[in-house]
């Protein structure tokens, strides 16, 4: 089985702080990806990497970035969290079209 | 500028009774579909998927169907039962392409 993993189930972090979201799979995939999930709005993409060292941006990578260094893990960075970026954060792992999924991060900026 | 939508946000069904769920989508470029399903604070699971080949594809109580010249799917589920209480989006993607376009998600909840 797939195993994507996040590093945080729940996160609170004040205006203005640096965030890192982690997420590691185990099944050398070579193409991740960053969503976030706000109710009515589906599943919207950030950014994603096909592979190490590179990056892709998605329909909304304002006020984000990422790094993949291992081709194992991912990063979400929010530069400056804002209390717009409060969301559910989920991390995939792609095996050609079918997308496997971390739990999802859930992230408060307050 | 939403590729594929969910018109539904929500759908309360009688345990045992069929559940429907609806997807529609403008680009005539897509050529694979899947439904996902997640359940709270957990990340989605693939459910079901179809390619443009076909306009059906079952498994056991799930079964996709996909009407290319509308642009639309539905997922039936038969009977549903109280754990297929959750949130279901529909994906689409195309021309080879390694990444999915979602729809906004229909939550489901079945009534015992």
């Amino acid at each position: 089985d797939v195993k994507v993993t996040q590093s945080s189930r729940y996160l609170v972090k004040r205006t203005g702080e640096k965030v890192f979201l982690e997420c590691v799979q185990d099944m050398d995939h070579e193409n991740m990806f960053w969503y976030r999930q706000d109710p009515g709005l589906g599943l919207r993409l950030i950014y994603f990497s096909y592979d190490v060292k590179m990056k892709e941006k998605g329909d909304i990578p304002e006020g984000y970035s990422v790094s993949r260094e291992k081709k194992e893990r991912f990063s979400l960075i929010l530069e400056s969290a804002s209390t717009n970026q409060t969301s559910m954060y989920l991390c995939a792992s792609y095996l050609y079209t079918e997308a496997f999924f971390g739990q999802g991060t859930r992230l408060t900026v307050v | 500028d939403q590729q594929v939508k969910q018109n539904s946000p929500s759908l309360s069904v009688q345990e045992g009774r069929i559940s429907i769920l609806n997807c529609d989508y403008t680009n005539s470029m897509f050529d694979y579909f899947l439904w996902y399903k997640k359940y709270p604070a957990e990340g989605p699971t693939f459910l079901i998927s179809i390619s443009s080949i076909k306009d059906k594809n079952e498994d056991g109580r799930f079964t996709v169907f996909l009407n290319k010249s509308a642009k639309h799917l539905s997922l039936h589920i038969v009977p549903s039962q109280p754990g297929d209480s959750a949130v279901y989006f529909c994906a689409a993607s195309g021309q080879g392409a390694q990444k999915l376009v979602f729809g906004q998600g229909t939550r489901l909840t079945i009534n015992p």
